[in-house]
Formats: structure tokens, sequence, C-alpha cells
């Protein structure tokens, strides 16, 4: 059972472009959603979270947009740049999940200049 | 760099082979998590130690075991290799005692079987 679908599987932006990764879930107990940001032969680097307490996050480029009644959370990547090329993640986790993340299947996004 | 190191970098084992990975997690940090992410597909959980003990496990057999020590690094252990268990896996390092659901990923050990 996919708990956390992912879309799109693939993104081509323009430099300078916006960037949106979608991502909807299905367990209404996951109280924490992660944004993985993965560059070809490395480990998952940790680039931005939300607790369903707030509908927007804003850390420079990158946000979170959550909507917990569609059960829905969206990352949006500004100003695209060629080294933000890689593989984005979103995940969820819950308090009756012990921690463990559950992991959509990744958007592959390649900035073009 | 989160401070979570994984060894080997890669491995090569035949089908029915034992192999062992290693993961020290970053200081601080009490809890190690495994993943396994196939070629294209996003992580899996494995198991999860916390306090040298099994805390959470995945849709994973037993031949797929695990160990934490009392300096919290971990290793996991995979029995009677398929061909199948190619992957990246992967270790991440949290703190159970504060945001234990904020984990921090080694770059993984990249596992062939022939």
């Amino acid at each position: 059972q996919q708990q956390v679908k992912q879309s799109p599987q693939s993104l081509i932006v323009q430099k300078g472009g916006i960037s949106i990764i979608n991502c909807a879930y299905e367990n209404t107990a996951f109280d924490y959603f992660p944004w993985y940001q993965q560059f070809p032969g490395k480990g998952p680097a940790l680039l931005i979270a939300i607790r369903p307490d707030v509908s927007e996050k804003k850390e420079g480029r990158f946000t979170i947009s959550f909507n917990k009644s569609a059960k829905q959370f969206s990352l949006h990547i500004m100003d695209s740049q060629p080294g933000d090329s890689a593989t984005y993640f979103c995940a969820a986790s819950g308090n009756n999940q012990g921690g463990k993340l559950i992991f959509g299947q990744g958007t592959e996004l390649s900035v073009k200049p | 760099e989160t401070g979570v190191t994984q060894s080997p970098t890669h491995l090569i084992k035949t089908r029915g082979q034992q192999v062992t990975l290693r993961c020290s997690s970053q200081s601080g940090h009490n809890t190690v998590s495994w993943y396994q992410q196939a070629l294209g597909q996003g992580p899996q959980f494995i198991f999860q130690y916390y306090r040298e003990e099994e805390n959470g496990r995945g849709n994973f057999p037993p031949r797929f075991s695990g160990l934490q020590f009392p300096n919290y690094s971990s290793e996991l252990n995979v029995n009677a290799l398929e061909l199948d268990d190619s992957a990246l896996y992967l270790c991440a390092s949290s703190s159970r005692d504060l945001a234990k659901n904020i984990q921090y990923f080694g770059a993984g050990t990249r596992l062939s079987v022939l």
C-alpha cells in the first residue's frame, strides 16, 4: 500500500522558473512532512519540513504548502537554478509510525540554463 | 555533511552470500534507521534501532537483521543474498529524545548481488 503519492515523476524547468512538486498522503495520523533532495551517488539531504499546525513554511527559495483537509502538500522552488537539478522526495511520518519515514516515489528535476 | 558515515561505499556479492553494512550515527543521536533504496525508487524502511533494541520494522524478511552498539553505531546484516537485494542501503540517525522524526542520512552503501 503506497501511503505517499508523489507527482510528477520528472520535471523540466527553465532557469529562474518555479518548480512545483506535489504529494498526497492517506494516513491522517501523519504529523511530520519533510522534503529531501538527493544528488546522484549521495544520500538524501533534508531540505525543509513542515508539521500540520501551519499551512506554509518558507526557507530561502524553498516553500512547503500544506493542505490538511485535502491531505496534500507541495514543494515550491522559486528562481530555480541548474544546481537544483536533483531528485526530490517527499516523506511523511507520525507518532504511530515509530519515527519511520514513508517516502514518495521521487521527482527528477532538471533545470535548464 | 550530516556526520552520518557508512561503510563500505560499494560492495559486490554473489547470490546466497551474507553481507554486513556499517553505520556511525551523528554525534548526539541515539537512534539509527535503515532504508533500502532500489534504483529509481524512494527509500523503503527496513528497521530502526533505539538503545540497542529493534524499535519498528518494515516489510522485510528475517534474513535482514541488525545491531546497535553502546556508542549508537549500527550494523545491517543480510543473509542468503538474492538478486533483488541489489540496492543502495541508507542509514539515518536521529535523536529519539528530541525530534525523533528528523532523520539525517549517510551517503549509503551500494550493494550489487550477482
